[in-house]
């Protein structure tokens, strides 16, 4: 079975600084790759999602993820950060319709 | 896009109790799913909820514990049993308009004494 691992268990950054939240899936052939994100006191969301096609995807509120097939990975990114981007970030893989998620990454934005 | 709607929203049981926790969708789906979220851990999937039929358990739950119901393709229900301290967690439940992509409700945050 299919497993997810976010390294980055807890992030701190101030406003403007980039971000990058790694994510890597154990094994290969064809993957349908999620980011999800949970606000403070809200419920998950879709970011973004990745099936086919361009290995960069973009989603919402300027987050964009690039899936490496070579490197199992499918790192999330933002340029710069805000304070509202505060939240618990989860990668998650589809494996027959059903979602493996990482441990998720706390970030923390500062002003 | 589909509404998901979960109730309630949070709540405190004794142990040896049981609760139900309902989930609503404003629209047909036809997948729905369950997951738990104990603290400061990530989502693991329980089982998906199947109209119709009995629900698909996943590796360490078991219907005994977490009987699931789905009389139409609206609505689940998710029913913690015999709860312990250890049940203590946020369930959520989820909803599948293709096989590709997932939508959450709000959760229903249990604490068990």
């Amino acid at each position: 079975a299919q497993s997810v691992s976010q390294h980055n268990h807890h992030v701190i950054l101030s406003e403007a600084a980039s971000l990058e939240l790694g994510c890597n899936y154990s094994y290969g052939g064809t993957v349908n790759l999620f980011w999800y994100v949970q606000y403070p006191g809200q419920h998950l969301q879709l970011l973004l999602k990745y099936f086919s096609g361009d290995p960069l995807v973009k989603g919402i509120k300027g987050f964009e993820a690039e899936f490496i097939k070579s490197k199992f990975s499918f790192n999330l990114r933002k340029p710069s950060v805000q304070w509202s981007d505060t939240a618990e970030y989860f990668c998650a893989v589809m494996e027959e319709y059903k979602l493996i998620f990482g441990t998720g990454t706390r970030l923390q934005v500062f002003p | 896009s589909a509404v998901i709607s979960q109730k309630p929203s949070r709540d405190i049981c004794q142990r040896g109790t049981s609760l139900t926790i309902q989930c609503q969708v404003d629209s047909q789906v036809t997948m729905m799913f369950w997951y738990r979220q104990q603290p400061g851990q990530s989502l693991t999937l329980i089982a998906t909820a199947n109209q119709g039929s009995e629900a698909t358990y996943e590796s360490g739950f078991v219907i005994d514990k977490f009987p699931i119901s789905r009389p139409n393709l609206t609505f689940s229900t998710l029913t913690v049993s015999n709860m312990s301290p250890e049940d203590s967690s946020i369930y959520l439940c989820s909803f599948g308009t293709t096989r590709d992509t997932q939508y959450f409700g709000p959760g229903t945050r249990l604490t068990v004494l």
